[in-house]
């Protein structure tokens, strides 16, 4: 079955970099059509989409963060990261790692439990 | 890109039948059948209960269906459950450079 596991800091300075790593299990990023994104949720507020990448290394961004965000794969690893530059309290989050359904059908069928990012010096 | 408009809440009572409505944009929700929704309860990630407007994944009861009119989506509750007390979320393709973008959130409580 599909599993993915969200990891990284759980407090981070303002300015600062943040470094996620999402480990997956189940399928496999070098398989054609796979697509794994990353969505946040401030604490009490919506969800909101960053970033995702496909098998073949397309990369698509949130343009409002666009200039922050790197997304990346390890195939061999079964792992994705993110990191998002300039950290500020307002990115104070819960971050979530969710799979794709499908090659480019817009819905993510699984995901990780999340992992609380703080943003606090 | 803005985020899709929800209502803020929506409560029914157990057995009745609840709709959340979802609205964008002829680029997001109106021009694409790709709009999925999402339950969110307290504390746990969220999970996926309709895709493509109207599809459900393995598993969903069929009480939660999907539907899209113009530039509004709607999801519907039938036979409201207590353990369908939760929050919701609705999710487009855009045909901006963004490619996904989620609703406002709704709160449903039954009663």
């Amino acid at each position: 079955q599909i599993t993915l596991k969200e990891s990284g800091p759980t407090l981070v300075k303002p300015t600062q970099t943040l470094t996620l790593t999402c480990t997956f299990s189940g399928f496999s990023l070098s398989t054609s059509g796979v697509g794994v994104g990353w969505i946040r949720q401030p604490p009490g507020k919506a969800l909101e989409w960053l970033a995702l990448i496909y098998w073949n290394d397309d990369k698509r961004y949130s343009p409002s963060l666009k200039s922050r965000l790197t997304i990346t794969k390890d195939t061999s690893k079964n792992q994705v990261v993110l990191t998002m530059t300039n950290m500020d309290p307002v990115d104070t989050a819960t971050y979530y790692c969710a799979h794709e359904i499908a090659a480019h059908r817009p819905a993510f069928d699984y995901w990780g439990q999340g992992t609380l990012v703080t943003v606090s010096s | 890109q803005s985020a899709l408009t929800q209502p803020a809440s929506v409560s029914g009572s157990p057995g009745q039948s609840i709709t959340i409505s979802c609205t964008g944009t002829s680029s997001d929700v109106g021009g694409y059948n790709y709009v999925s929704w999402y339950q969110q309860h307290p504390g746990k990630a969220p999970k996926l209960m309709i895709y493509e407007v109207s599809n459900r994944p393995s598993g969903v009861p069929d009480r939660f269906s999907g539907s899209k009119s113009g530039n509004t989506a709607s999801l519907t509750i039938s036979g409201l459950q207590a353990e369908d007390e939760a929050d919701y979320y609705c999710s487009s393709y855009t045909s901006s450079s963004s490619l996904y973008v989620f609703g406002t959130g709704t709160k449903v409580t039954v009663l």
